[in-house]
């Protein structure tokens, strides 16, 4: 089945404590993003990449880390979480055609709560 | 801001009543994506509608893009509770005169279909 995984899919830390999520994508898709979720400001975009070791800066990229060493995985890092970081985050995937981006396919999410 | 705004922001109907919301953008598109989120879930991909297209049907939805407005609409027709969810539009933005497109999401419409 095609899909986007997103692992852990709730989180709980500690301000300062390093933690990582994967995404995963079986798609063989070029692109991938990751965005945050938040009430009232809707989905805003983290980091991006176009392909393997191409990466780079969203809307909302400061306190976050990524890397794009294999097509399929994508992970986002978070160096030294901070409270503002609590948030939902989605993983996305999406094939480049000639015009640009075309459908995204999301995982599933991770709820972080950042104490 | 280059991302797509909906309106309104909340849209309550009867079940069987159709459903219309609107995305307005600011800048070039090479396409324009329509999304749909049950709460707290990943985005599910409903329709895309090419900049050199006016008008593109799926099922009960229907999309219109005028990019002489720079505007686009989603109708829903014959609402069912189940389409109950929150719908964001997103262009696919021309960057810089390169060959991809950054996708943007607005704060979506939030639709309640009363059974």
């Amino acid at each position: 089945e095609a899909q986007v995984t997103q692992n852990p899919r709730y989180l709980i830390t500690v301000t300062g404590k390093k933690l990582t999520v994967t995404c995963s994508q079986n798609m063989n898709h070029e692109y991938m993003s990751w965005y945050r979720q938040d009430p009232g400001l809707g989905l805003r975009q983290i980091y991006y990449s176009m392909n393997v070791e191409v990466t780079d800066k969203g809307d909302v990229p400061e306190g976050y880390k990524v890397s794009r060493k294999e097509k399929r995985n994508f992970p986002l890092i978070l160096e030294s979480p901070s409270p503002n970081q609590t948030s939902l985050y989605f993983c996305a995937s999406s094939p480049l055609g000639a015009g640009g981006t075309d459908t995204q396919y999301f995982g599933p999410g991770t709820r972080l709560t950042v104490l | 801001s280059q991302q797509g705004e909906e309106d309104p922001q909340a849209l309550s109907i009867q079940e069987g009543e159709n459903a219309t919301m609107n995305c307005s953008y600011k800048t070039s598109i090479n396409n324009l994506q329509w999304y749909r989120q049950n709460s707290g879930r990943g985005l599910v991909h409903l329709i895309l509608i090419r900049s050199n297209e006016r008008e593109k049907h799926s099922g009960r939805l229907r999309v219109t893009l005028d990019t002489s407005k720079k505007s686009s609409s989603l109708l829903i027709t014959a609402s069912r509770a189940a389409d109950t969810a929150s719908y964001f539009c997103a262009p696919s933005i021309l960057a810089g005169g390169t060959s991809y497109g950054k996708l943007t999401f607005g704060q979506g419409t939030i639709l309640t279909v009363h059974p």
